[in-house]
């Protein structure tokens, strides 16, 4: 079956380090978001992408970066990690714009 | 910023009861879709609902939405205490740049069994 599978599922990380999140789904979806959910907030975007080369900020892309080199993976990095980064983040898939989203199970980031 | 906001914030009930979650949004919608996220999982699809549709059932699930209001509401008929769980409502705002979804902060159901 297809699925989108998320790594790790858990990281504790300094301030001020770089960190990579993984996402990688077999549905061969072009659309793909990374989402970051905090108690009280809901999910918010960060960033996505409609297909390979393409990628777009979303409402808290500050801190956050993407690339899209093939179809399959989206990873999110952190380039310089800080406390207000601490949070669960979510990617999804898309197959097209209007249908439902396909959600992996979750990162919880913690940076001390 | 969220685009759907769900009401109430949380919902204790007894098994068997039939449970209500109402979701607001402030932009004329695309779409409007229910999730629903089991502790420490990620978000599952239930139902969609078009701009055009009034209501819609899937199995025990019933939504319905108003765009005159700007609201939409999710009703799970004969609850299970597998239904704990939080649900959101996400809007596929057709104003909003490529389609991105917007989600509300949830509600929170328990369901005693």
């Amino acid at each position: 079956d297809a699925e989108i599978t998320q790594s790790p599922r858990h990281k504790i990380t300094e301030t001020g380090r770089q960190v990579t999140l993984a996402c990688h789904q077999t549905w061969n979806h072009n659309n793909m978001f990374w989402y970051r959910q905090d108690l009280g907030h809901g999910l918010r975007l960060i960033h996505y992408s409609y297909g390979v080369q393409d990628t777009n900020k979303g409402e808290v892309s500050d801190g956050y970066s993407v690339s899209r080199s093939n179809t399959e993976d989206l990873p999110l990095t952190l380039e310089s990690a800080a406390s207000s980064q601490t949070s669960v983040y979510f990617c999804a898939s898309q197959r097209r714009p209007n249908s439902p989203l396909h959600f992996g199970n979750g990162t919880r980031l913690t940076v001390t | 910023s969220q685009q759907g906001e769900e009401d109430p914030q949380a919902l204790s009930i007894q098994e068997g009861e039939n449970a209500t979650m109402n979701c607001s949004y402030k932009t004329s919608i695309n779409n409007l879709q229910w999730y629903r996220q089991n502790s420490g999982r990620g978000l599952v699809h239930l139902i969609l609902i078009r701009s055009n549709e009034r209501e819609k059932h899937s199995g025990r699930l019933r939504v319905t939405l108003d765009t005159s209001k700007k609201s939409s509401s999710l009703l799970i008929t004969a609850s299970r205490a597998a239904d704990t769980a939080s649900y959101f409502c996400a809007t596929d705002a057709s104003h909003y740049n490529n389609n991105d979804m917007r989600f509300g902060a949830g509600t929170r159901l328990t369901v005693k069994p």
